[in-house]
């Protein structure tokens, strides 16, 4: 499985755009990169999911270069409900596959 | 919410003794997973399953077993708790686009 790579910490303001950057060295030609949030007490929750180029959804947007070695997570005008921990994973796309969760990056949204 | 329970919600038992959680789904997905997470820690996969009678290891397996005899219950056991097993424990689903959607979690405490 892809080891990945993200800052344990970030902290950012309201209103402010945040990017996360994840770090994937030895991603394979079949894996997809996801990323999810977590709150205190609660599971993780799916944010955004892509394989190559740019993602947008109505919460995020990915990032992914050509060589596909690291991804960039950005939140928009982030609001103190985005504090949270968020996770990037490398594995296949299909749910057969299961996948590493790392520490995460734990981002700090201030008013 | 994705249709996933899990129960019980918080248990206490003493070392030694045999525990199950149940993961109970309603979206009739395939691949159901069950994690463990520690303060400070990312989520670790305990087993996973592709589907009826079908299972396999995760990274932290040892000490942990598995059943799936119906598509929408996944069951987690404990034959025997170690205070090692003190843990959220969380349960998951996976999409064949490789999202994965989690239960509330189980707080485990063993004395």
């Amino acid at each position: 499985l892809a080891k990945t790579t993200q800052p344990i910490s970030m902290d950012s303001y309201e209103g402010q755009e945040v990017n996360i950057t994840c770090s994937h060295n030895n991603i394979a030609t079949n894996d997809y990169i996801t990323w999810y949030q977590q709150f205190p007490s609660q599971g993780p929750r799916f944010i955004i999911q892509g394989y190559k180029t740019k993602v947008t959804n109505e919460v995020a947007s990915l990032f992914i270069p050509a060589d596909r070695k690291s991804s960039t997570l950005s939140l928009p005008r982030v609001s103190l409900s985005d504090t949270a921990v968020y996770y990037c994973l490398v594995g296949e796309g299909l749910g057969r596959r299961a996948l590493t969760f790392g520490s995460g990056t734990r981002l700090q949204v201030q008013p | 919410d994705a249709g996933i329970t899990q129960s019980p919600r918080h248990k206490v038992t003493e070392t030694g003794t045999p525990v199950t959680l149940r993961c109970h789904q309603t979206e009739n997905h395939r691949y159901m997973y069950w994690y463990r997470q520690d303060p400070g820690h990312g989520l670790r996969l305990i087993h996973y399953s592709y589907g009826v009678k079908d299972t396999d290891k995760g990274e932290v397996s040892d000490g942990y077993s598995v059943s799936r005899s119906k598509t929408e219950d996944f069951l987690l056991t404990l034959e025997s708790a170690t205070s090692s097993q003190t843990s959220v424990y969380f349960c998951a689903i996976g999409t064949r686009g490789g999202e994965q959607y989690f239960g509330p979690g189980t707080r485990l405490t063993v004395t």
